[in-house]
């Protein structure tokens, strides 16, 4: 099993701001196939990035996803009020499929 | 438009059985593979079964693994999940989403979810 750990657990930021996430792979990702999802409050989850760096669809450019092998990282140029949320990780390479713990992006 | 509706959830006893139900519509169901993933009360999501278009390949979480059947009906457009001898911990919120293929592709479309509350 693809354990996979996001850091930090929590981020502080205000509007405006830049955000990076981490999430780093137990092994190697199979084809780098490692996605992106925001959740709010009382909501599913939402897909933001497949194939650790394309965008889903009417994603906005402000988020963006990097990384190969076992670290893989999400961006968000600049903080808007709709993205403070908690983001997810995930591998879908591989059963079991499995998920981050998650990073919580909270206003600072 | 895609939709996906879970139904089935609700109050059940340790030790009891329940039936989840996910509609879809929107889209053609027996090509996409379909998944449920679940979240317990204020936790992150934890993956629990999967099963592909056809219904020919079936995975589940190791940890669920005896106590779970998915399964789905291609010509009434739903996905099920039987759950039995449930515990505690069980309890949680319930998504399907769909995939085009597991493993292989990401999750991108979601239903809102069906409450399981395992509790005496």
């Amino acid at each position: 099993e693809i354990v996979l750990t996001q850091s930090p657990g929590t981020l502080s930021l205000s509007p405006g701001e830049r955000a990076t996430l981490s999430c780093r792979a137990s092994q190697a990702v199979s084809r780098n196939y490692l996605a992106w999802y925001q959740q709010k409050p009382g909501q599913a989850p939402r897909l933001l990035i497949s194939g650790a760096s394309s965008r889903a669809s009417g994603i906005p450019d402000r988020f963006s996803g990097s990384g190969s092998g076992t670290d893989f990282t999400l961006t968000i140029s600049r903080l808007g009020d709709e993205d403070f949320a908690v983001y997810y990780c995930q591998q879908y390479g591989s059963t079991p499929l499995t998920f981050g713990q998650g990073t919580k992006v909270e206003i600072k | 438009e895609v939709q996906l509706v879970e139904s089935g959830g609700g109050l059940v006893e340790p030790g009891g059985s329940l039936r989840l139900s996910c509609a879809a519509s929107g889209f053609t169901f027996s090509t996409y593979s379909m998944t449920w993933v679940r979240q317990a009360p204020g936790k992150g999501l934890e993956w629990v079964s999967s099963i592909s278009g056809t219904g020919s390949y079936i995975y589940y979480a190791d940890s669920l693994k005896g106590r779970l059947t998915i399964s789905r009906d291609n010509a009434q457009n739903s996905l099920y999940l039987q759950m039995n001898s449930l515990r505690a911990e069980d309890t949680a919120v319930y998504y399907c989403a769909r995939a085009l293929l597991v493993p292989s592709a990401p999750h991108d479309y979601w239903g809102q979810g069906t409450l399981v509350t395992v509790s005496s």
